[in-house]
């Protein structure tokens, strides 16, 4: 069956360490992928996608991702986290207009 | 632009009783899309418009849920009769049009509680 997993499901980082959140989808042929956000009390917006091209892509905020075809992985990364990022982030993906969203990655910054 | 609305932001309910969500999409997005987020998990589809017709409603119980989206804009999502494990936070999306390229975005939810 079609799944996109995230390996962590909850991850307490400090200010200013990187990050790196892992996603793999089991999907074959063409994809497209997704990083949504989810700050507290506040509904779910767009990171970052990917749908061709130049397998790194760059979101807001400084998150970037990078499309990984041979591993199946779409891993979200930042190089110095804020005590902003606190929020649940999903990866999500898309084929023949049918999105699956992995569980979340809650993660926790301590100032 | 105005976001995706959704009413109510909450609803508390007993088991077998009704209860129904209303969504508006942003203005000129032709796809409408229902989620079901239970604690803990993903957001799961639960039924897909095309303006007003069903594209894809796979995962959408259909002895207890219902949706209809009648004009092509608002839409509302019934489930009747509500069980313990409903619940949860249902999402309402809309995209300017179908295709794994169009950018989905989410209203604010409403959690719903049954007891």
């Amino acid at each position: 069956a079609q799944s996109v997993s995230q390996h962590n499901h909850h991850v307490i980082l400090s200010e200013a360490a990187s990050l790196e959140l892992g996603c793999n989808y089991s999907y074959g042929g063409t994809v497209n992928l997704f990083w949504y956000v989810q700050y507290p009390g506040q509904h779910l917006q767009l990171l970052l996608k990917y749908f061709s091209g130049d397998p790194l892509v760059k979101g807001i905020k400084g998150f970037e991702a990078e499309f990984i075809k041979s591993k199946f992985s779409f891993n979200l990364r930042k190089p110095s986290v804020q005590w902003s990022d606190t929020a649940e982030y999903f990866c999500a993906a898309n084929r023949d207009d049918k999105i699956i969203f992995g569980k979340g990655t809650r993660l926790h910054i301590l100032p | 632009e105005a976001g995706v609305a959704q009413s109510p932001r909450y609803k508390i309910i007993e088991k077998r009783q009704s209860v129904a969500f209303w969504c508006n999409p942003i203005s000129g997005h032709a796809t409408l899309y229902w989620y079901q987020q239970i604690l803990g998990q993903g957001p799961k589809l639960l039924i897909q418009f095309q303006n007003n017709g069903v594209v894809d409603d796979s995962q959408l119980p259909k002895d207890r849920f219902s949706a209809e989206r009648l004009k092509g804009v608002d839409s509302t999502l019934k489930i009747q009769p509500a069980k313990l494990e409903d619940s949860a936070v249902y999402l309402c999306a809309s995209s300017y049009e179908r295709g794994r390229h169009n950018e989905q975005f989410f209203g604010p939810g409403t959690r719903l509680t049954v007891l």
